[in-house]
């Protein structure tokens, strides 16, 4: 693939649910991204990290908080989701913010 | 603010025929543009970006987009379909303060 992975890529959790997403790049990248893809609805970034530092919360609820513990790893802490969470979540890293992501194949999340 | 349209939810054409997927953009200064493709159950994968330069950029797989700056377009062409390009099909604009924005895709379905 592309060298950014994520675990796991299916998961099914009820709303009283905590779940973790996670997602490692193997390309020595510094800057890490959390998009949410939600059918018929244009790609939405939720957070950004630039050398481990939060750069970016496009005003995503405190029900998703992201932990990025080294340059390599992001993580999305999921907790007492609603239904409408459910979407496709991407995480995406790139050399820097100048240049374009390269994106991991997802985990495809249902809220029930 | 900067904000990606893709007009068209959905084309379909031939195999064998010219496709063209639309692309139109709104950005405070130069844009930094990027075409990505989505096959099934796989994450987004980079095709060709646009930063400066020939207003024709060559991708993958044989897509090219062309920039113009008049009509604030990069619709993304390929001269002869193949049934493997059907997909989703994302245009994004970077803009100088690197914020990333995508629009809602555009599936191509290309016919036998």
């Amino acid at each position: 693939e592309t060298g950014v992975t994520q675990t796991p890529r299916h998961l099914v959790m009820g709303m009283t649910n905590k779940k973790s997403l996670k997602c490692e790049q193997h390309l020595g990248h510094n800057a890490m991204y959390w998009y949410k893809q939600s059918a018929k609805k244009p790609l939405e970034l939720m957070f950004v990290y630039n050398f481990k530092e939060q750069t970016e919360n496009n005003s995503v609820p405190s029900r998703f908080s992201p932990e990025c513990p080294n340059s390599s790893h992001l993580f999305l802490h999921l907790h007492t989701l609603q239904p409408e969470d459910s979407a496709l979540y991407l995480c995406a890293s790139s050399q820097d913010l100048f240049i374009f992501p390269f994106f991991g194949p997802g985990t495809r999340l249902t809220v029930l | 603010a900067q904000s990606v349209a893709q007009p068209e939810d959905q084309v379909n054409v031939a195999e064998g025929n010219p496709l063209t997927v639309k692309c139109t953009y709104s950005v405070s200064g130069n844009p930094y543009l990027f075409w990505y493709v989505q096959y099934p159950n796989r994450g987004l994968q980079f095709l060709l970006k646009y930063i400066t330069g020939d207003n024709l950029v060559k991708g993958s797989y044989g897509f090219e987009a062309e920039f113009n700056k008049s009509q604030t377009s990069f619709h993304l062409k390929k001269p002869s379909a193949l049934v493997s390009d059907s997909a989703l099909y994302f245009c994004a604009v970077r803009d100088n303060n690197n914020d990333m924005r995508f629009g809602a895709g555009t599936r191509l379905t290309v016919k036998p």
